[in-house]
């Protein structure tokens, strides 16, 4: 049973790029969540899908945006890079039906040069 | 969502066990306690979770006295590889609206041989 995917594992890009991320959940979960963690600090949240929407969103500018699709995987869509996106950006999912914890993926490690 | 303050770093020694206290004066009463631990370059992976009173699972206990402002983790018999970030994020259960995370800083714990 795979817990949470997420590719690329690591990214370079150049300051006004744009970069998509993926995730698909772990098997059974209905709800993706993604958070930004930059080096030497807890995770941040940024938006939250479930039944392909956007139902929380955390203090994160428009350029930020996602989408879920039908089979529940998640992509994060980031605009216009700004150097302060560097950071590692992490998946997590849920059964929003039950009581257990969000599960994380090991990120993508996105590089703005 | 309820503040949480963790110590920002602690050394234990192989073999001892780790106790690690979490303030949060503020949880609500339909908050859960949730303990993560992050690797370098990994995603946070769940430890443990509780409401009340004692929860023990195969890794770790958590402690949580009758007012529930703070809580405790302790992990038995630490190894070298139980090295990392340690998490405590108190809200709403997985299944609520708004359930997103809220990470603060972390408590280093560092066991050294």
């Amino acid at each position: 049973d795979a817990g949470v995917t997420q590719s690329p594992t690591h990214l370079i890009k150049t300051r006004g790029q744009q970069v998509t991320l993926r995730c698909s959940p772990k098997s059974g979960h209905d709800t993706v969540s993604w958070y930004q963690q930059a080096l030497g600090q807890g995770p941040q949240f940024i938006f939250q899908y479930y039944e392909e929407e956007e139902r929380q969103r955390g203090n994160f500018p428009d350029r930020f945006s996602g989408h879920q699709f039908p089979n529940y995987s998640s992509e994060l869509n980031v605009n216009a890079l700004l150097l302060g996106d560097s950071a590692l950006y992490l998946c997590a999912s849920h059964d929003r039906g039950r009581n257990q914890p969000q599960h994380f993926g090991d990120g993508t490690r996105l590089s703005i040069l | 969502l309820a503040k949480t303050t963790q110590p920002i770093s602690m050394d234990s020694y192989e073999g001892q066990e780790v106790n690690i206290t979490c303030s949060h004066n503020n949880i609500a009463t339909n908050d859960y306690i949730t303990w993560y631990q992050q690797f370098p370059s990994q995603g946070p992976r769940f430890i443990i979770q509780g409401y009340k009173t004692k929860v023990t699972n195969e890794v770790a206990s958590l402690f949580i006295p009758a007012d529930r402002k703070s809580s405790t983790l302790s992990l038995p018999r630490v190894s070298l590889s139980d090295t990392a970030v340690y998490y405590c994020l108190v809200g709403p259960p997985p299944q609520a609206a708004g359930n997103k995370l809220t990470f603060g800083g972390g408590t280093r714990v560092l066991v050294k041989p």
